[in-house]
């Protein structure tokens, strides 16, 4: 079955750094696309970044583009996000989710982030 | 930019009442329609994809329809479980990325 586990969040300061791994597991990591999605507390779900089954694409959402940079390795089976000048606007919880153009999408449990001084 | 507006923002409802969910898009959108729901502390939980399959081990009061701009979730009769947010989530081809709507939540009249 898909697992999707997520790892590498905690407190920074405002203007750190911080990254997020996510461990994928039960199906072909190398041929799907795979995005990062954000909940700040008592909020809705925000889309940040996806990236393609290569790696040779990224994309991001307006309020994280040039401070975070989505990654991959596929011979580890593993997503990153580095997470650059942290604002505490980033405070929430992260998410790595595989939402394929069809079949059904898999979501991890997501891991914390609290940026604050 | 594809805009997903939920109504209404709050139900409040009697167990074993059903319930349909509204789900809006902005402009016409594919089948790429999905929704969740999330209880307090936990991740979102899908329940249905790509308009109307239903998730791995989602029961049968759940289930989902719509086309171009109108999606709706039917829960055919409310369990104590399924007081929670719901959340439907577009899955944008090009730029690549989703889309979510505001939710709706559903609590216990």
């Amino acid at each position: 079955q898909v697992q999707l586990v997520e790892s590498g969040g905690g407190v920074v300061q405002p203007g750190g750094s911080l990254r997020l791994s996510c461990e994928a597991s039960g199906f072909t990591f190398s041929s799907h696309g795979l995005h990062w999605v954000r909940q700040a507390p008592g909020k809705g779900l925000e889309w940040v970044a996806f990236i393609r089954y290569d790696g040779s694409k990224n994309y991001y959402a307006d309020s994280v583009k040039g401070r975070f940079t989505i990654s991959r390795d596929n011979s580890k089976n593993t997503l990153y996000l580095q997470m650059n000048s942290l604002r505490t606007e980033d405070t929430a919880i992260y998410y790595c989710a595989k939402v394929p153009d069809s079949g059904e999408p898999h979501w991890g449990q997501g891991t914390l982030v609290i940026v604050s001084s | 930019e594809i805009v997903l507006t939920q109504s209404p923002a709050t139900l409040s409802l009697f167990p074993g009442e059903r319930v349909t969910l509204s789900c809006r898009a902005s402009q016409s959108i594919t089948s790429y329609l999905a929704w969740y729901q999330q209880k307090p502390g936990q991740a979102p939980r899908l329940l249905i994809y790509g308009v109307s399959n239903r998730a791995t081990g989602i029961p049968a009061r759940f289930s989902g329809s719509g086309s171009g701009t109108d999606f709706t979730l039917t829960i055919t009769s409310l369990e104590p479980e399924d007081f929670a947010l719901y959340y439907c989530q577009h899955h944008v081809n090009w730029p690549p990325g989703l889309t979510f709507g505001g939710g709706t939540k559903v609590e216990i009249k």
